[in-house]
């Protein structure tokens, strides 16, 4: 059964640097075809991919953040991490994290996401 | 910046079928994205409904399709019951490891 859970700080101010961490079960990271991508969806408004990140090491990162974001994996942990740097308030929203299907062209599990608010 | 725009809302009597679209703008949506749609009711994390244009995944009713429409993705409900109210977003795989969601439709069953 494959289960993924999103934790990190609820609060963060702006200019702060956020650190989300991806906790997964069912699968590992160290096998071949296996992908974890990050998502994020504001109040109110659409979905956002944010980052993925490969069994090999490989990283892949949105156009129009990817100067603000890190993906990295501890396969030992079976866990991901998102740091997203210099925080703003309009980067409040609740963050997933999703599994991606082996083929790599869409997401096949999802956590349960988690609200982040940026407010000072 | 590539964007992808679906309809904003849309209404449907119960029973009664839509026809949900995911455009492109840099041009045609073809199978070679892979489309796929997701299902999110308010609150909920969303639900992984269609992939690869128009394989539906496990235990979704096929009451749902997707297809390529014209140069569009489309997903389809026909006969919509009343939990099928949701929010629905379609999603393009650009290639190199690179997603783009589209701007999601709001689905009223009334």
């Amino acid at each position: 059964q494959v289960t993924l859970k999103e934790s990190g700080p609820a609060l963060v101010k702006p200019t702060q640097t956020l650190t989300l961490t991806c906790s997964f079960s069912g699968f590992s990271l160290s096998t071949r075809g296996m992908r974890v991508s990050w998502i994020r969806q504001p109040p109110g408004k659409a979905l956002e991919w944010l980052a993925r990140i490969d069994w090999d090491d490989d990283e892949f990162y949105s156009t129009s953040l990817k100067t603000r974001l890190t993906i990295s994996k501890d396969t030992s942990k079976n866990q991901v991490v998102l740091t997203m740097t210099n925080m703003d308030p309009v980067d409040t929203a609740t963050y997933y994290c999703a599994r991606v299907e082996r083929s790599g062209w869409f997401f096949d599990y999802w956590g349960q996401g988690m609200l982040v608010t940026v407010s000072s | 910046q590539t964007v992808v725009t679906q309809e904003p809302s849309f209404s449907v009597s119960p029973g009664g079928t839509i026809t949900l679209t995911c455009a492109l703008n840099s041009g045609s949506v073809f199978t070679g994205y892979y489309p796929s749609w997701y299902q999110q009711t308010p609150g909920q994390t969303p639900r992984t409904l269609i992939y690869k244009t128009n394989i539906r995944s496990f235990g979704v009713p096929n009451r749902f399709s997707g297809s390529i429409l014209g140069n569009k993705a489309a997903l389809t409900i026909t006969g919509a019951q009343a939990d099928d109210e949701s929010d629905y977003y379609c999603m393009l795989y650009m290639g190199d490891g690179i997603y783009v969601f589209g701007t999601g439709t709001r689905v009223t069953v009334l």
